[in-house]
């Protein structure tokens, strides 16, 4: 099971860019690593999603090293509206898989003015 | 119109009754999932289905039952609900598995 490893809490001003760390020592072959945004009471939100490398979207990028025992949400210029927790999952990708699904306690990132 | 919609939104109920929680998809996606998430903390697996015929347990499903009525409902109870089920209770669709669309969530206060 591969269980993931975030910082609780992070703080940033509007306009810098921010990155958050996720470990994930045991992460296996099939395994994809996604990330989400949450809001209070709100259910959380599909981010991005990689297997290695660097993936880009038109809101983040994931940074994924060779070993793939780590991941990295960067978030560029982020604004006031971009305080939230963010997860991220690390979830096999193939049919009749029977692997359990782990969230992390993920990261509550507080954007100051 | 949302894409996973649950119902009910809120629900306070009494120790020892029964309750169920619907949810309900359009998106087409094989997969579903039941999360609970207490104040402040992670989502943990309740049940999840890949098909119809599908059902398999979560890292907590003592307490709770599910039922996959057709591709785009899935329904999560508890037979006899107790304080510490209190918690925002979210379903999930996927067509992969990693990438998860979640419904807004049903709070659920057993008093």
């Amino acid at each position: 099971l591969a269980k993931t490893t975030q910082p609780i809490s992070m703080d940033s001003y509007e306009g810098q860019e921010v990155n958050i760390t996720c470990s994930h020592n045991n992460i296996a072959t099939n395994d994809y690593i996604t990330w989400y945004q949450q809001f209070p009471s709100q259910g959380p939100r599909f981010i991005i999603q990689g297997y290695k490398t660097k993936v880009t979207n038109e809101v983040a990028s994931l940074f994924i090293p060779a070993d793939r025992k780590s991941s990295t949400l960067s978030l560029p210029r982020v604004s006031l509206s971009d305080t939230a927790v963010y997860y991220c999952l690390v979830a096999p990708v193939s049919s009749g898989s029977a692997r359990q699904l782990t969230f992390g306690s993920g990261t509550q990132l507080t954007v100051l003015p | 119109d949302a894409d996973v919609t649950q119902t009910p939104r809120n629900r306070i109920t009494k120790t020892g009754k029964r309750i169920m929680l619907e949810c309900s998809q359009t998106k087409g996606h094989d997969r579903m999932y039941w999360y609970r998430q207490d104040p402040g903390l992670g989502l943990q697996l309740i049940y999840y289905s890949f098909d119809v015929k599908d059902i398999n347990k979560g890292e907590i499903s003592d307490g709770y039952s599910v039922s996959r009525q057709a591709q785009a409902k899935f329904s999560l109870s508890l037979e006899s609900a107790i304080p510490n089920q209190t918690a925002l209770y979210f379903c999930a669709t996927s067509q992969t598995g990693a990438e998860q669309y979640f419904g807004p969530g049903t709070r659920l206060t057993v008093t």
